[in-house]
């Protein structure tokens, strides 16, 4: 069946480290996926995108990785930052134009 | 570029009311939306797929008769939650993709939510 799963729910990281979100899927006709912040009380944002012809795709203070063959994909930023703190999806596309999306994983910036 | 609004971002109503939000895309076209609900600490559940000029796909196990879904133009999806109960109190948002966005296409851009509490 198709699913998006992420590996924790809460990552707690030191202001300036780098941040690591995990995430697995199981859908292998998934081309195209997509990382999303969600802040509370606000809708998800897009943060970056990738699609399955990609390994590896950077945006300004993120990178998406993507491993095909252990259908597994995270998200890094860099020098996180306070105003990082929020919940991170993956969503992969499925059938009709519908994303599937992941638990989630609150990520927690320490000053 | 790619906003999409909701109206209202809150709203407080009696039980056996009816509830519409408003999605906009404000500066593309979609002739797709999705509706979504959220509860606390959990992750998005898609309720439906808004087709412009046509009738909405449900997802299994929500009931097309009490959230109906309206997509009359390509800049514009309501849902509309009938005979609201408590247990419809929720986090709703919407989302649209850009119908011009050709290899991007599958891109979501989602609304600010509206939080629905029902009395």
């Amino acid at each position: 069946g198709e699913s998006v799963g992420l590996h924790l729910p809460t990552l707690s990281v030191q202001e300036g480290d780098n941040s690591i979100i995990n995430c697995a899927y199981s859908n292998s006709a998934s081309d195209y996926f997509i990382w999303y912040k969600q802040e509370s009380g606000k809708g998800p944002q897009f943060i970056i995108d990738i699609r399955s012809n990609m390994d590896k795709r950077q945006g300004q203070r993120v990178t998406v990785l993507l491993n095909k063959t252990v259908k597994h994909l995270s998200l890094q930023i860099a020098a996180t930052q306070p105003g990082d703190s929020a919940v991170y999806f993956c969503a992969g596309d499925g059938q009709g134009g519908k994303l599937i999306f992941g638990q989630g994983t609150e990520l927690s910036v320490k000053p | 570029g790619a906003v999409v609004s909701q109206h209202p971002s809150w709203v407080i109503c009696k039980s056996g009311t009816s509830v519409k939000i408003e999605c906009r895309s404000l500066d593309f076209q979609a002739t797709t939306m999705f509706w979504y609900r959220q509860f606390p600490k959990q992750s998005l559940m898609l309720m439906a797929t808004s087709n412009e000029g046509s009738k909405a796909t449900y997802e299994q196990g929500v009931e097309k008769d009490k959230f109906l879904i309206n997509h009359a133009s390509l800049t514009l999806s309501t849902l509309t939650v009938t005979s609201a109960h408590p247990e419809d109190s929720s986090f709703y948002i919407c989302s649209a993709r850009d119908t011009l966005a050709g290899g991007a296409g599958e891109t979501q851009y989602f609304g600010p939510g509206t939080r629905l509490l029902v009395l």
